[in-house]
């Protein structure tokens, strides 16, 4: 089974410009989540999907991040324009509910996108 | 809010020497919680999880964490640690639901000497 795949690894920006983010979860993964893992800390949500719909996205600076998920399979994230905090690695994970509904309560977690805003 | 604690930012064994990293989390609701691995420049890896049941939960790799909600506390272990653990380890709380995101402690760094 295909692990979470996300592009580019890294990128490296000047301030004020905007990037993007791409992640493509295990097949058949209903919920899409990204995550802000900032140097030094754990990772902190910033939006989730249940297929192509927005569960929470309590804590994504709606003013410069934007995400989608249009067909409910792959997902990207925006931001624009950067600021100098916007370092981090940023993490895509999705989660699947078995056939039976119960919930395997797992996520799978890609490597991450490492983004230097200089 | 469920919030998670890992005490000692930086962990330091000798190679043989036991394993314990501490974590403390606070639900108000009856708690899910994990242990991840993170390697080097790669994403995190599952190593165990409670939902219910059972306390002590067996991971990969070796690795166990108990459960004791007397004590909110989560703390992972394994007897004997091996070179390869070294890596940074994070601590997480499932927030409401078992769909919610993860709530993620600020991670214990692990070096293993020889």
């Amino acid at each position: 089974e295909a692990g979470v795949a996300q592009s580019p690894r890294y990128k490296i920006i000047e301030k004020r410009q905007s990037v993007a983010f791409w992640c493509n979860p295990i097949s058949g993964h209903a919920t899409l989540y990204w995550y802000q893992q900032i140097l030094g800390q754990g990772p902190k949500l910033l939006i989730q999907f249940q297929n192509n719909g927005v569960v929470d996205d309590s804590q994504l600076p709606k003013d410069r991040f934007s995400a989608e998920r249009l067909k409910g399979v792959d997902s990207t994230l925006k931001i624009q324009p950067a600021k100098l905090e916007d370092s981090a690695v940023y993490l895509c994970a999705s989660s699947s509910l078995t056939s039976g509904g119960v919930s395997k309560n797992i996520q799978y977690f890609g490597a991450g996108t490492r983004l230097s805003v200089l | 809010a469920q919030s998670v604690t890992q005490l000692g930012s930086h962990v330091s064994v000798s190679e043989g020497a036991l394993v314990l990293l501490r974590c403390n989390y606070s639900s108000s609701v009856p708690p899910y919680l994990f242990w991840y691995v993170q390697y080097p420049n790669q994403g995190l890896q599952l190593l165990l999880k409670y939902t219910t049941g059972a306390t002590l939960v067996k991971g990969i790799n070796g690795f166990e964490a108990e459960f004791k909600k007397s004590e909110t506390s989560f703390h992972l272990t394994k007897p004997s640690a091996h070179m390869s653990d070294a890596a940074e380890y994070f601590c997480a709380v499932m927030a409401g639901g078992s769909q919610g995101n993860l709530i993620f402690g600020k991670g214990t760094k692990l070096s293993v000497k020889p």
